[in-house]
């Protein structure tokens, strides 16, 4: 399986900071990894396909970017509605696998 | 916009069998997509249990490949699970999704989720 090994755990933010988290894939996952949103008690929001594509309605200050092993994920501006838990996900081969997530909060 | 809808019993004995379905509303399920189910307990994070294609194929996570089955019923817009033997490894909230046509395992709808316990 890929391992997903995203960092940081969590991350302490206010309004208008730039957030930027990191995810090293086990082996190449070329650029098929994506990034999710959830906040509690919901599912997970797509935000970020195939390393860099913004899914259809979601905010240009998300972004990201990366091949291989390495992928960033970056919010410019953070907003407080963006308070919420990150997850990377590879679908270069199967299973299918997750990073451990990035919680954001408030300083 | 596709909605999904799981439901589930809510509480399973150790060693039954789980059964969950997803309900397809708001949109056709006989479409080029890849239809997952994911599940996130506190222990495990998310955790991806297979998906199945309308048309018939199927894969499933090797971890749990022994115990799970996913079956779909295109006339009734629904996708079924069905893992046995369960044990308290298994409580966790089940997610049905859907993989974006463009980019299969990029899951651009899901389901609210539904919450399954393992408890004698």
């Amino acid at each position: 399986d890929i391992q997903m090994t995203q960092s940081p755990s969590a991350l302490s933010v206010s309004v208008g900071d730039t957030v930027t988290i990191t995810c090293q894939a086990s082996q190449d996952s070329k650029n098929y990894v994506n990034w999710y949103q959830q906040k509690p008690g919901k599912a997970p929001k797509l935000l970020i396909y195939d390393a860099s594509s913004l899914e259809t309605g979601v905010p240009s200050r998300f972004s990201g970017s990366g091949s291989g092993t390495q992928f960033t994920f970056i919010i410019s501006g953070l907003q407080p509605e963006d308070l919420a838990t990150y997850f990377c996900q590879q679908t270069n081969d199967l299973p299918i696998t997750f990073g451990q997530g990035t919680r954001l909060d408030f300083k | 916009q596709v909605q999904l809808q799981e439901s589930g019993p809510g509480l399973v004995k150790p060693s039954e069998t789980l059964s969950l379905t997803c309900v397809v509303s708001s949109g056709s399920i006989r479409t080029n997509n890849w239809w997952s189910w994911v599940r996130q307990s506190p222990g495990k994070g998310l955790e991806w249990l297979g998906e199945i294609y309308p048309h018939g194929s199927v894969n499933y996570n090797p971890s749990l490949e022994s115990r799970l089955t996913m079956s779909v019923d295109t006339s009734k817009k629904q996708i079924s699970l069905y893992l046995t033997s369960v044990t308290d490894a298994d409580t966790a909230v089940y997610y049905c999704a859907r993989g974006k046509t463009v980019s299969p395992n990029a899951f651009d709808s899901w389901g609210q989720g539904t919450m399954v316990t393992v408890s004698s």
